[in-house]
């Protein structure tokens, strides 16, 4: 079936620093692919999305393209901001008809002044 | 308001007892799905609604949860009997289509904690 699979582990960074986090996934067909993001104390929120091969999304200074040679969404931002600091998961939309998702598991970044 | 909202936000039930989430998602969006999200992990299908009817629960781990949206807007997730394995944050979400193109709003979740 279909499924994410997130980097292990959660990630620490300054102030400023790059971000990345890996995104890969394993679906038929051609599925959307999304990047959730949970404040603390929020709800999931969708960050950004890309429906098709070698789409890009974008939202708030953060990136991810869609490349299916690899099978991958990776979540990059240049500069990330304390503000930054939450988790966030990887998610696709697959051939089902309607919007249910599969998730990753999901990074907490904490980004530290 | 305007976003999902569930309650209770937090819930505390002993072993065996039996619980009822509600989910009042935006009104007027015909979909509506059921997460359950366990203790670092991501969210997992539950269940799936089209105004009032049930499409899809091939998420639902056993016969002990049900799911209703009798009049296509408010929803209940049950749990009789709970087990501790039941703990979780249980996530409602909806959009206004049928279909993928209108993005999915999550409420903040009951949290339920089985004792």
């Amino acid at each position: 079936g279909d499924s994410v699979t997130q980097m292990e582990g959660p990630v620490t960074l300054s102030e400023e620093a790059f971000l990345t986090i890996n995104c890969t996934y394993t679906a038929t067909g051609y599925p959307s692919l999304f990047w959730y993001v949970q404040y603390p104390g929020e709800g999931l929120q969708l960050l950004l999305k890309a429906t098709k091969a070698d789409d890009k999304g974008s939202n708030k200074g953060f990136e991810a393209t869609y490349r299916k040679e690899t099978t991958s969404f990776h979540l990059e931002k240049g500069s990330v901001q304390v503000s930054d600091s939450a988790v966030y998961f990887c998610a696709l939309s697959g051939n089902y008809g309607n919007n249910r998702l599969a998730f990753g598991k999901g990074n907490q970044v904490v980004v530290i002044p | 308001g305007a976003g999902v909202s569930q309650s209770p936000r937090y819930k505390v039930a002993k072993r065996g007892q039996d619980v009822a989430l509600r989910c009042d998602p935006i009104s007027g969006h015909v979909s509506l799905f059921w997460y359950q999200q366990a203790l670092g992990q991501g969210p997992e299908f539950l269940t799936y609604f089209q105004n009032e009817a049930q499409l899809d629960k091939s998420g639902l781990p056993s016969d002990r949860f049900f799911a209703e949206r009798p009049e296509g807007s408010v929803s209940t997730l049950k749990i009789q009997r709970t087990q501790q394995e039941d703990s979780a944050v249980y996530l409602c979400a909806s959009s206004s289509d049928r279909g993928n193109n209108s993005p999915l709003h999550f409420g903040n979740g009951t949290r339920l904690t089985v004792t």
